[in-house]
């Protein structure tokens, strides 16, 4: 089955400054990779996506960048405001599980002011 | 739409104590699925469903059952309740054939004493 590493687990930076986490993924078949954000006692909640038919996806502040041969997937966060502490997940989907994500273990970031 | 609903918010059982977790989305999703969240573990596949009176194990399945009689519900049943049980659960759903995004419910805490 899939298996989804994510690095780092605790992440901190300045307001302004830019993050990035990584994860790659093991299945070849994969073709859909999520990032969800989480914030204390909340639900996970989708932020941005992308498909293996691409290699980066940006949304405002959120871009993500998948490289499909060395198997991993990166979520860059620019210019951090404090709402963007969270925990943040990647996860993965292959084309043969019928819909299961894999998560990986996930980072928590804090932007300090 | 109320998108995806859990009840209870809050359990607290004793080992051997039997519940139900229930489940329940408005979207005329396909696809629903229950995940357990454990610190620094990441959310994980206890069962799935892709549609009605269909089901199948994910990565975690053992204790707990499962049943999808309507597309709206799917309950999560512990049959005997274990400390190893105590975790947060997430219910998501999705559509099967126009997007993989996963929509998750609001959660509920279980504490096994």
């Amino acid at each position: 089955g899939e298996n989804v590493e994510q690095h780092p687990s605790t992440l901190s930076v300045q307001e302004g400054d830019s993050a990035v986490i990584k994860c790659t993924y093991s299945d070849s078949a994969s073709n859909y990779f999520p990032w969800y954000k989480q914030e204390l006692g909340k639900r996970p909640q989708l932020i941005i996506d992308i498909r293996s038919n691409v290699g980066e996806k940006k949304d405002q502040r959120i871009a993500v960048t998948l490289n499909k041969t060395a198997k991993h997937f990166s979520l860059h966060i620019t210019e951090t405001q404090p709402e963007d502490s969270a925990v943040y997940f990647c996860a993965a989907i292959s084309s043969g599980s019928a819909r299961q994500l894999t998560f990986g273990s996930g980072t928590q970031l804090t932007v300090l002011p | 739409n109320a998108g995806v609903t859990q009840t209870p918010k809050f359990q607290v059982l004793k080992t051997g104590q039997s519940m139900t977790l229930q489940c329940a989305q408005d979207m005329n999703h396909e696809y629903m699925s229950w995940y357990r969240q454990d610190p620094g573990m990441g959310l994980r596949l206890i069962h799935y469903s892709v549609g009605a009176g269909i089901t199948d194990q994910g990565e975690v399945p053992n204790g707990y059952n499962v049943s999808r009689s309507t597309t709206e519900d799917f309950p999560l049943r512990l049959l005997s309740a274990a400390p190893s049980q105590t975790s947060v659960y997430f219910c998501a759903s999705s559509f099967l054939s126009r997007t993989d995004t996963q929509y998750f419910g609001p959660g509920t805490r279980l504490t096994v004493l």
